[in-house]
């Protein structure tokens, strides 16, 4: 069973960084067939994708709220995904997911989730 | 960028009844290479969203068949042949044929 854990949130001031980590178990990257995600949602709101990396061509793309701020990075060797967060703002705050793609066209298996606060 | 609209935004439903929801496109969600890819996904209070269909139509392992999608192009419907009380939860729309991807509001389905 594919299993998503994410790590690394928590409370930080506004122009600060932060970097999301999301460990994965019964699914290798190795065997990543196309993309993974990172997709938030902040308190009560509804949810909002940030960015992805395609696994074979370590292409990536990003929302306009978050270009030249957020970078997403994967290690398969750890079995990891990432995401860099620099100058953040209030509204980056959000409950981020990360999430497998293993085939085209949508997220299949999510994370629990790890949650930032941006406040000073 | 694909803006989702979906209706209603809340949806009160007597037990064992069937639900609608629908997701409109504001562009084709159509990719070159033929599919359709428009998911949908439930959220129940406090946990992640769960991938309830893909493709349009195809529902993920262990998704019950009270679940159905439907629908082309721009105009996409979620539909739930009787709701059950664990069918209390907010769905949401996703296209997943051009980057960024994009999710719907969300309806909330209520248990009246």
């Amino acid at each position: 069973e594919v299993q998503l854990v994410e790590s690394g949130g928590g409370l930080v001031q506004p122009g600060r960084s932060l970097r999301l980590s999301c460990a994965a178990s019964g699914f290798s990257f190795h065997d990543c067939d196309y993309a993974m995600h990172w997709v938030r949602q902040s308190p009560g709101k509804g949810l909002e994708w940030v960015a992805g990396i395609f696994c074979i061509s370590g292409s990536t793309g990003y929302r306009d709220s978050v270009k030249g701020r957020f970078t997403i990075s994967r290690d398969n060797a750890k079995n990891s995904l990432y995401l860099q967060m620099n100058s953040l703002r209030g509204e980056d705050t959000a409950l981020y997911y990360c999430g497998t793609e293993r085939q085209p066209g949508g997220l299949d298996v999510w994370g629990q989730g790890t949650t930032v606060t941006v406040s000073s | 960028d694909a803006v989702l609209t979906q209706s209603p935004l809340t949806l009160p439903v007597t037990l064992g009844q069937p639900a609608s929801i629908s997701c409109r496109s504001s562009q084709s969600v159509v990719l070159s290479d033929g599919n359709t890819y428009l998911n949908w996904f439930q959220q129940r209070p406090g946990q992640s969203p769960r991938r309830l269909i893909y493709k349009v139509s195809d529902r993920d392992s262990g998704v019950p068949d009270r679940f159905s999608g439907s629908g082309s192009g721009t105009d996409f419907t979620l539909q739930i042949s009787r709701v059950e009380a664990e069918d209390a939860a907010v769905y949401y729309c996703m296209q997943g044929s051009h980057w960024p991807y994009t999710f719907g509001q969300g309806t909330k389905l209520e248990i009246k």
